[in-house]
Parts: C-alpha cells; sequence; structure tokens
C-alpha cells in the first residue's frame, strides 16, 4: 500500500517563474492537506481539500497561490510568480473520509522548493 | 480557531533518561491529539495519538496523558536513546467531516549518548 506520494522531491525555480507541486494520496484517502515549513520551524497550515472541492484555504496567501484537487489526478499546489520567500519545504498530508471519525494524518516525504 | 503550544521548544537529555513534552491546546471541542516525529530532511510520521475519552495510552516506551479540564497532553519518552533525537509535534483536532489539524510549533529532542 503505497504512501502519500508527493513530486517533485526537490524544486528550483527562479524568481517570477511558476511552481507546480503534486500530490497523491494514499489509496481510500480522499481528504489532502497542505502544509509549508520553514528551516528550523513548525508546519503552518495552508489548504485542506476534498475531490473538486475546497474545504478550507484559511492558511494560503491570497495572491499566487492556489490549490486543486480534480476528480482524476493528483492534487496541486501552484505558486505562480514565485519569490525568495517561497522557499521552503512542502507538505501533503491525507486522512480517510468518515464522519464521526478522526484520522491521523499520514505525511507525503514533501517538495523543496528552492526560489533563486 | 485552535490554539496549541508547545514546550519546550528544545530538549536535551542523557541517554536513558525520560524527556517529556507538552502541549496545550484552547478549544474545548478538540477530540483527537496526534504526536509526529520528524527527523532531520524527512516527513513527520505518526508515533501516537489519544482520543478525548481516553486519559493515557502508552505503547512500549512512548506515553500520552491527556487532561481534558486543564486541555492539556503531554508526550512521555522513557529509557531514551540516541535515535530518538527528532523533532516532536503535538497537533489537536476536532473534526467529524472536516478534519483540520493545529499543530505545535515542535520541540528539538537531543539525547546525548
Amino acid at each position: 500500500n503505497a504512501g502519500v506520494m508527493q513530486n517533485p522531491r526537490h524544486l528550483v525555480r527562479r524568481r517570477g517563474q511558476e511552481a507546480r507541486l503534486r500530490c497523491s494520496p494514499m489509496k481510500g484517502h480522499s481528504h489532502v492537506y497542505w502544509y509549508r515549513q520553514l528551516p528550523e520551524e513548525g508546519l503552518k497550515f495552508m489548504v485542506y481539500l476534498q475531490k473538486e472541492n475546497i474545504i478550507d484555504e484559511s492558511g494560503m496567501p491570497k495572491e499566487r497561490f492556489s490549490a486543486e484537487f480534480p476528480k482524476e489526478g493528483p492534487s496541486i499546489l501552484r505558486i505562480q510568480q514565485v519569490v525568495r520567500g517561497d522557499s521552503a519545504a512542502y507538505f501533503c498530508a491525507s486522512s480517510p473520509s468518515g464522519q464521526g471519525i478522526n484520522s491521523p494524518l499520514h505525511f507525503g516525504n514533501g517538495t523543496r522548493l528552492t526560489v533563486t | 480557531g485552535e490554539n496549541v503550544e508547545q514546550h519546550p521548544s528544545t530538549l536535551s537529555v542523557q541517554e536513558g533518561d525520560s524527556a517529556v513534552i507538552k502541549c496545550t491546546y484552547s478549544d474545548s471541542a478538540s477530540n483527537y491529539f496526534p504526536w509526529y516525529k520528524q527527523e532531520l530532511g524527512k516527513r513527520p510520521q505518526l508515533i501516537i495519538d489519544i482520543r478525548s475519552n481516553v486519559g493515557e495510552k502508552k505503547d512500549q516506551r512512548i506515553a500520552v496523558t491527556l487532561n481534558k479540564t486543564a486541555k492539556h497532553f503531554s508526550l512521555h519518552i522513557t529509557e531514551t536513546q540516541p535515535e530518538d533525537s527528532a523533532v516532536y509535534f503535538c497537533a489537536a483536532s476536532k473534526g467529524y467531516n472536516f478534519n483540520k489539524f493545529y499543530f505545535g510549533s515542535g520541540t528539538k529532542l537531543n539525547v546525548k549518548p
């Protein structure tokens, strides 16, 4: 049973370019979360999605950042016109659906974005 | 919204000693509390969790306690080993349909051999 798959593992972009980060949740999981982690810091919530639906994007910057989780295919976190401050590790996590059940998050290995 | 605070930010212990990491939360509706371990350059991995209907849970050298009245929970690691060295994160969640997690700021544990 494959875990949460993220790609690429490392991504280098020049200022002003676009970054696309992909995440395939664990099999059977329909909830996807994106977190950002700066060096030596904690996990900051960005966005929470179900298939074709954004549940909570309160942690995502209003400009340049967008996320989607289409009916088919992986979840995509898109950062337009990247700046140096976007350099961070971006972790995707997934959990199964289930009313009345709290389930742990399972994290992918992250995408380390470096903006030069 | 929920606010999770975690202490200490760094913790250094001698191999074989115990380590305790504490977290507090603000939303009394939170009902699920996982702990994650993150080694350098790797993904956070779940090590233990506790639900609000339980006061304590143990798994070998790791235990978690929950005090709902005081709204705090703690991670206890006994007989620490160098491979326990990592950053540990606590989290709180209150979702049913929507399972949003709030993380503490992390504790860097260093176990000295």
